[in-house]
Formats: structure tokens, sequence, C-alpha cells
């Protein structure tokens, strides 16, 4: 298995612009997390899909961020528009149901910097 | 609400040498814990994980960590640790379907 695939693994952006990060999930797993680590914040939890349906997004920051995921193969975070603050590395990690579902497999992330 | 505490923000140890990284947790009931490593650069890979059973849980890379609920633990342990194992390692405990990760400790390895 390829594993968690993100792109782009690297963003470089002008504030006020969208970006849109990709991720494609493990063949097979039901949830989809998307996290966003920072050395102020240390690893936060964004968004989380079960069956593609978002089930908590209470770590989502703000208006501007936004989480889709149409099929059980490809989730997208939008951030529209950017602001330097949110330079940062986000990571999707995928996982099975149930109890299984906490071991989660993280991508190699997409960083993400916004001047 | 569940809580992870690495109390060691950065630890030094000569190739070689034993490890042991710290990891306390608050949760209310039996915790599922874990134990992942990011290397530079990399996404984070799941190095172990305690969920019932044997207190003594062993995982790849040579690891393992032992659970002791009288002290909220989990701590990380390698007997030898090989320079390739520069790294950072967080602490996780599973509950309402999320992981909530401790802020990692740093380890760098000197020859």
């Amino acid at each position: 298995d390829a594993g968690v695939i993100q792109s782009p693994r690297h963003e470089v952006t002008e504030m006020g612009q969208e970006v849109t990060l990709r991720c494609k999930p493990i063949s097979g797993h039901n949830s989809l997390f998307w996290y966003r680590q920072t050395m102020m914040r240390g690893l936060e939890l964004l968004i989380y899909f079960n069956n593609n349906v978002p089930i908590d997004d209470s770590g989502m920051p703000e208006d501007r961020f936004s989480a889709k995921m149409p099929n059980a193969s490809f989730s997208t975070l939008k951030i529209q528009p950017s602001e330097p603050r949110d330079s940062a590395v986000y990571f999707c990690a995928s996982s099975l149901e149930g109890l299984a579902g906490y071991e989660q497999y993280f991508g190699p992330g997409t960083r993400l910097t916004v001047t | 609400a569940q809580s992870v505490t690495q109390p060691d923000i950065h630890i030094t140890v000569s190739e070689g040498a034993s490890l042991e990284l710290r990891c306390n947790y608050s949760y209310g009931a039996t915790p599922y814990l874990f134990w992942y490593v990011q290397s530079p650069g990399q996404g984070l890979q799941l190095l172990l994980k305690y969920f019932s059973g044997d207190t003594l849980v062993q995982g790849i890379k040579g690891f393992e960590a032992e659970f002791k609920r009288s002290q909220s633990s989990f701590n990380l342990r390698k007997p030898s640790v090989h320079w390739s194992d520069a790294a950072e390692y967080f602490c996780a405990v599973a509950g309402n379907e999320k992981l909530t990760f401790g802020t990692g400790t740093r380890l760098t390895i000197i020859p």
C-alpha cells in the first residue's frame, strides 16, 4: 500500500490567496483526520470524518478554513483567504473504524508558508 | 477531557545508552495509549500501543513502554539507542474517537 498521500508537499503563497491541500487516505480506511502542527501549539486536530461525513470540526480555527470529503478516497482542506499565521505543517491521517480507528496512519504532511 | 503531559521537551543521549521518555496522561476511564515517532520532515509513525492486558508492551524498532495505572504514566524505553533514533516522540491518549497528543520530546543522539 502507498500509505496516506498528501499534495502538495510544500506550498508558498501570498496572504489573501486561496490554498487547497489534498489527501488520499489508505484504501479501506473509514476515518480521516486533518491536523495542524506548529512550534507554538504543537499538533492540533482540526477536523475528522467517518465514512466521508464530518464528525467533529471543533478544531477548525475560523470560517476561513473548510474541509470536504466527497468520496472515500479523497479529501481537501481549504483556506480562503490565507493569512501568515496559517503557516504550519498540515497532516492528514487515516484509520479503520472502531477500536482500530485509534491507530492512525499519517501522511508526510504539507508545509504551508503564507507570506 | 483527556490530556497528555510530556515533561521533557528535549533529551540528549549517547549512542548505545539506555533511554526513557516520560508520559503522563489524564483520562477518566481505562485509557488507550500510544507512542508515535516523527523523523525530520516526515509524518508520525506508530511505535506501539496499549489497549489492555499486559502492561508492558513491545513496539517496533526495539522500543517498549510500560503502563502504570497508579502513576498515570506510560513511559517509553529502549535499552540501547542508535543514531537513527534521533527524532521527536509523541505520546497520545485516545478517547471520544480522537487522539490527544502530548507536546512531544525531541531526542538528540550524540556519538
